[in-house]
């Protein structure tokens, strides 16, 4: 079945350093969108990117879409300790870009120390 | 606060009980989605309704799952004959057909315990 992955699973950083969080989607997605959870707390929606190629920013966030739009990241340039959760991709189920039904990938923890 | 609630917020009960989640989605959302989430994992998709219906079932939502949007506004999620793998998050959202991309909103989640 549709599977969305991501790498790595877990990072620390140190603070002020910098963080990349990788996506990949076994088939070809209509959009691809990120949200970050916070410990103890629910996904929060941060964006979505539709066209091949794109490259979208929100202050120290960096989001791309790959030319395929089957890969996306996410990077934070000079990590904060409130940049602390967990970093979900999603993409539309194959045969389901009308429903909204999202598959989401397992995750990318980060941790960071002050 | 107007944005998705859930309750209740936690939930313990014994093998073989029936449990009954309740979401209250944005006011003008026509989209709810129920999902799953454990620990370490993202949410797993289980089911989904436009207005009052409901339009797919994941194969995870066995016929122990039931979902209900009654009048197209609040849900309900019960889940009969509790088993300890029923442990999870329980989590919905709602969204909005026809703004741009169908942005989902998460409530914070009724979390179950089956012991």
């Amino acid at each position: 079945g549709q599977q969305v992955m991501q790498i790595p699973q877990y990072q620390h950083v140190q603070e002020g350093e910098d963080f990349t969080t990788y996506c990949n989607s076994s088939t070809t997605l209509s959009n691809i969108q990120w949200y970050k959870q916070r410990p103890g707390g629910h996904p929060v929606f941060l964006i979505q990117l539709v066209k091949s190629g794109e490259v979208k920013k929100q202050k120290r966030l960096t989001f791309q879409f790959g030319e395929a739009k089957k890969n996306s990241s996410l990077h934070i340039t000079a990590t904060q300790t409130t940049d602390v959760g967990t970093y979900f991709c999603a993409g539309p189920a194959t045969g389901s870009s009308n429903t909204g039904k999202l598959i989401f990938g397992q995750g990318t923890t980060l941790q960071v120390k002050p | 606060d107007t944005g998705v609630s859930q309750d209740p917020r936690h939930k313990i009960t014994k093998r073989g009980q029936n449990v009954t989640f309740r979401c209250d989605p944005i006011s003008e959302h026509n989209r709810l989605y129920w999902y799953r989430q454990t620990l370490g994992q993202g949410p797993e998709f289980l089911t989904y309704f436009q207005n009052e219906a409901q339009l797919e079932k994941s194969r995870l939502l066995s016929d122990r799952f039931s979902a209900e949007r009654p009048k197209g506004s609040f849900s309900t999620l019960e889940i009969q004959r509790t088993e300890q793998g029923d442990s999870a998050m329980y989590l919905c959202a709602s969204s909005l057909v026809g703004t741009s991309g169908d942005t989902q909103y998460f409530g914070p989640g009724t979390r179950l315990t089956v012991l």
